[in-house]
């Protein structure tokens, strides 16, 4: 059974950094490509960052630059996402979410149970 | 751009069909999407992948009441004889050339 399982989320303050990570299970994880996607409240999904099989191929949304880092351990079958500078629009649920393809850029087949992140003061 | 475009709402009796519609930019009209159901207060779900031809592919375990379709630029998700536990968001999904995901705005179904 695949699963992907986060950790790491919370109540942070504006502008500190907090690290989300993912274990994966149930699959090879070193052969597909994997992303983060969030969903602020009562809001829909948005596509955050993904990252190919082999780290080569990384993108981000435009409001997340320069700002998070996506990266993997296929030894550990884990995801993180480093975010810095957190802005309370931020706040939302976070998903780790399984690509079917290597590269990147095909359709979701699995998704995590989500992490919540709530940047407040 | 990619853009992905669907419904806020749709809404139908139980044991009634609700066909969801995700309509592509006209410039993408021959992309493949994929149906996601979000239940209230869970995960997305991935349910199917849609291709430009209709043809579709679903995930284990989705009943066989969940069917994609295709026509022109618009992709389907048709829910057959509605159930009260398919209350959820469903949300379309597609793809570039690169590897961002992009969403539709979902549309929340309503079992009367």
């Amino acid at each position: 059974e695949v699963q992907l399982v986060e950790s790491g989320g919370g109540l942070v303050q504006p502008g500190r950094s907090l690290r989300l990570s993912c274990t994966a299970s149930g699959f090879m994880f070193k052969d597909y490509a994997i992303h983060w996607v969030r969903q602020r409240p009562g809001m829909g999904l948005e596509w955050v960052s993904g990252i190919s099989y082999n780290s080569d191929n990384i993108d981000y949304m435009d409001s997340v630059k320069g700002r998070f880092t996506i990266s993997r351990d296929n030894a550990k079958k884990s995801l993180f996402l480093q975010m810095n500078s957190l802005r309370s629009e931020d706040t939302a649920t976070y998903y780790c979410v399984k690509d079917s393809s290597m590269i990147g850029g095909r359709e979701f087949d699995y998704w995590g149970q989500g992490i919540l992140v709530t940047v407040s003061s | 751009q990619l853009v992905v475009t669907q419904s806020p709402s749709a809404s139908a009796s139980p044991g009634a069909s609700v066909r969801l519609t995700c309509t592509l930019s006209n410039e993408h009209n021959n992309y493949a999407i994929a149906w996601h159901q979000q239940q209230p207060g869970k995960g997305p779900r991935y349910l199917m992948k849609v291709d430009s031809d209709g043809s579709h592919n679903k995930a284990d375990g989705i009943p066989d009441r969940f069917s994609g379709s295709s026509s022109g630029a618009e992709r389907y998700l048709t829910i057959s004889s509605l159930r009260s536990e398919d209350e959820a968001d469903y949300y379309c999904q597609t793809w570039g050339t690169n590897i961002q995901g992009v969403f539709g705005g979902g549309t929340k179904v309503t079992v009367l």
